[in-house]
């Protein structure tokens, strides 16, 4: 079982709005990702969580907030967000960072709508 | 910063021809991921290959490395429509674990 399952499929909010991201995958994987992909580019990396610690933030605004409440759920907060936030927001997981082997695995994404 | 570069940006082929994308790269990898997606859907893996590797096979998938020269193919041989998608390579940066980047993807068409 390779899955990464993410919630809300889609969502739309309002410019002060709080919201959450919510991913979760059961196949025993200490490292999770999140990235983001605007329409036809490929998805830029935005956080990395290993052993549920941040381990890599690529300068990403502060109204993006990860947090990794434990090994298999990975969520991202949002706040106060733009329009131009609007984007597909993918979760990813593998087994850990350090292995020549390391297969990322990818859920099917939340659809971010910023009104 | 995007790390690859893939070429073509698109592809228009027939159903049962073979379809080949290139992607180059920059750093020293540990290794190269290709993905598949579906349009509005999430990425699907479909091979990975060390640096240490220089030819991988999967099914109808058939993936080179050329690490003197930081590039990749991907060879889909005998495509079907369901093969239509867009193709991104990934690279696991050395020394940066955890850091994959992708390059900016090749859009294949296939004709029934």
């Amino acid at each position: 079982d390779t899955e990464v399952t993410q919630t809300p499929k889609h969502l739309v909010m309002g410019m002060t709005n709080k919201k959450s991201l919510k991913c979760e995958q059961h196949m025993g994987h200490r490292a999770m990702y999140w990235y983001k992909q605007k329409a036809k580019k490929p998805p830029e990396l935005m956080f990395v969580y290993s052993y549920e610690k941040l381990s890599i933030n690529e300068s990403v605004p502060s109204r993006f907030s990860p947090e990794c409440p434990n090994s298999s759920l990975l969520n991202l907060h949002l706040h106060a967000l733009q329009p131009e936030d609007s984007a597909l927001y993918l979760c990813a997981s593998s087994q850990d960072l350090a292995s020549l082997r390391n297969t990322i695995y990818f859920g099917e994404g939340s659809w971010l709508t910023v009104v | 910063s995007q790390q690859g570069e893939e070429d073509p940006q698109a592809l228009s082929i027939q159903e049962g021809e073979n379809a080949t994308m290139n992607c180059s790269y920059k750093t020293s990898i540990n290794n190269l991921q290709w993905y598949r997606q579906n349009s509005g859907r999430g990425l699907v893996h479909l091979i990975l290959i060390r640096s240490n590797e220089r030819e991988k096979h999967s099914g109808r998938l058939r993936v080179t490395l050329d690490t003197s020269k930081k590039s990749s193919s991907l060879l889909i041989t005998a495509s079907r429509a369901a093969d239509t998608a867009s193709y991104f390579c990934a690279t696991d940066i050395y020394n940066q674990g955890g850091k994959l980047i992708f390059g900016q993807g090749t859009e294949l068409s296939v004709k029934p």
